[in-house]
């Protein structure tokens, strides 16, 4: 089946500073997403890719939908303390036209913190 | 109440115990799913429902058995469950399916004893 790698796993930065994170498969995704996910809380969605090098902003964030398909990442610039969480890419194929056999493979992770 | 919601947050259970966690969504939309969430591992798809069908079984042990009676509620029966199932079980909702843009509740957080 496919899988997501992503990295880093962990990440520990000062306030004012840009993140970037990655998510790679060997698997070719129609659509990427990414996740944050707040101690005690389900994930909220992030950004949503549907085209091959589309990049996406919503704020400070950015995110891209490798040109391969095989990869994405998120950017985030000027990080503030409310940036802490986890974040999660998430890769989804569709596989027949019939609408119900697809799959939405979630990576491991990137717990960010933010020291003020 | 808007968006998704689960209850309970929190369930202590034995191994012997029967419950259910429950799951409401107030977006209108027509799929709903259950996630297991353990640390360290990616999210585990569980279930999926589309308009109260379920399309998707993940290969999910009998001691857990969902139920949606209609587009808006989705249930999960546990009976018998192990410790290794200890997990927050997050339920989302999409649109349609297939649909990458799901919405989460907030989880339950489940400790089985």
């Amino acid at each position: 089946g496919q899988q997501l790698n992503q990295s880093p796993q962990s990440m520990f930065i000062q306030e004012g500073e840009d993140v970037s994170m990655n998510c790679t498969s060997s698997s070719i995704f129609n659509t990427w997403l990414w996740y944050k996910q707040d101690p005690g809380e389900g994930p909220v969605l992030l950004i949503a890719l549907y085209k091959a090098g589309e990049l996406t902003s919503n704020g400070r964030l950015t995110a891209q939908f490798g040109i391969t398909r095989k990869d994405s990442f998120l950017n985030i610039s000027a990080s503030i303390p409310s940036d802490v969480g986890i974040y999660f890419c998430a890769g989804q194929i569709l596989m027949n036209s019939g609408g119900s056999n697809y799959k939405l493979t979630f990576g491991k992770g990137t717990l960010l913190t933010v020291n003020p | 109440e808007t968006g998704v919601t689960q209850t309970p947050r929190h369930l202590v259970m034995g191994m012997t115990n029967k419950k259910s966690l429950k799951c409401e969504q107030h977006l209108g939309h027509n799929a709903m799913y259950w996630y297991k969430q353990s640390a360290k591992k990616p999210l585990e798809l569980m279930f999926v429902y589309n308009f109260k069908e379920q399309t998707e079984n993940n290969s999910v042990p009998s001691r857990f058995s969902p139920e949606c009676p209609n587009s808006s509620h989705l249930f999960l029966h546990l009976h018998t469950l192990q410790p290794e199932d200890s997990a927050l079980y997050l339920c989302a909702s999409s649109q349609d399916t297939p649909s990458g843009e799901q919405f989460f509740g907030p989880g339950t957080r489940l400790t089985v004893l």
